[in-house]
């Protein structure tokens, strides 16, 4: 089946660096990938739309410049934590989406990537 | 705003009863439902998930029911087995948009 690589899974930074964490389709063309946030006991919170070779669409209240998102392949997306304080810890999943018209129910989850920020 | 709400956080029931876990939605333009399954330390999986033109789906031992006019779906498992031990999400999609919008998830525990 389809596999998503997110990496890393864990990271420790100082305030004030960024943090840049990677999203992989393994073996199949991505060409729509989003990343969530999920707070401790929350929902997963789509932060941003992640689409191959265009900008990133950025949910309400989300910061763009804190949170770039870089999409340059069909297998690979990118977001980097800029500048980042205490406040941006978290756990941050992707997820894939095989195809541009397949339905819902075929989002491929990454296994999240844990930030702390000291 | 939480349009997709799973008000019990936890679940506990013996190995072989049945599990009902329930989800209420706010958002009538919602129109496509999923569960999706997480162990710790790995993403979500889809589960299962229903159409809102139907109000039953079956898939082994998930069935999904979804109530349209009370805007509620419940996920039932049975018969429950200690690997199904994990956090369920409820999400919903509207037509013709793929984001999703997750519940806060529900933990369930099955004791052998």
């Amino acid at each position: 089946g389809a596999v998503v690589s997110q990496h890393p899974s864990w990271v420790i930074c100082k305030s004030g660096t960024s943090v840049k964490i990677e999203c992989r389709s393994l073996d199949f063309q991505a060409t729509t990938m989003f990343w969530y946030r999920q707070f401790p006991k929350q929902s997963l919170m789509l932060m941003a739309t992640s689409n191959e070779g265009s900008k990133a669409t950025y949910e309400q209240g989300v910061e763009k410049d804190k949170f770039l998102i870089n999409h340059a392949s069909l297998t690979l997306s990118t977001l980097t934590v800029t500048s980042a304080h205490p406040e941006d810890s978290s756990f941050y999943i992707c997820s894939a989406r095989q195809g541009r018209y397949s339905g819902a129910n075929v989002l491929t989850f990454g296994a999240g990537s844990r930030l702390t920020v000291l | 705003d939480q349009q997709v709400k799973q008000n019990s956080p936890s679940l506990s029931v013996q190995e072989g009863r049945i599990s009902i876990l329930n989800c209420d939605y706010t958002n009538s333009m919602f129109d496509y439902f999923l569960w999706y399954k997480k162990y710790p330390a790995e993403g979500p999986t889809f589960l299962i998930s229903i159409s809102s033109i139907k109000d039953k789906n079956e898939d082994g031992r998930f069935t999904v029911f979804l109530n349209k006019s009370a805007k509620h779906l419940s996920l039932h498992i049975v018969p429950s087995q200690p690997g199904d031990s994990a956090v369920y999400f409820c999400a919903a999609s509207a037509a013709n948009d793929y984001k999703l919008s997750f519940g806060a998830g529900t933990t369930v525990t099955v004791r052998a």
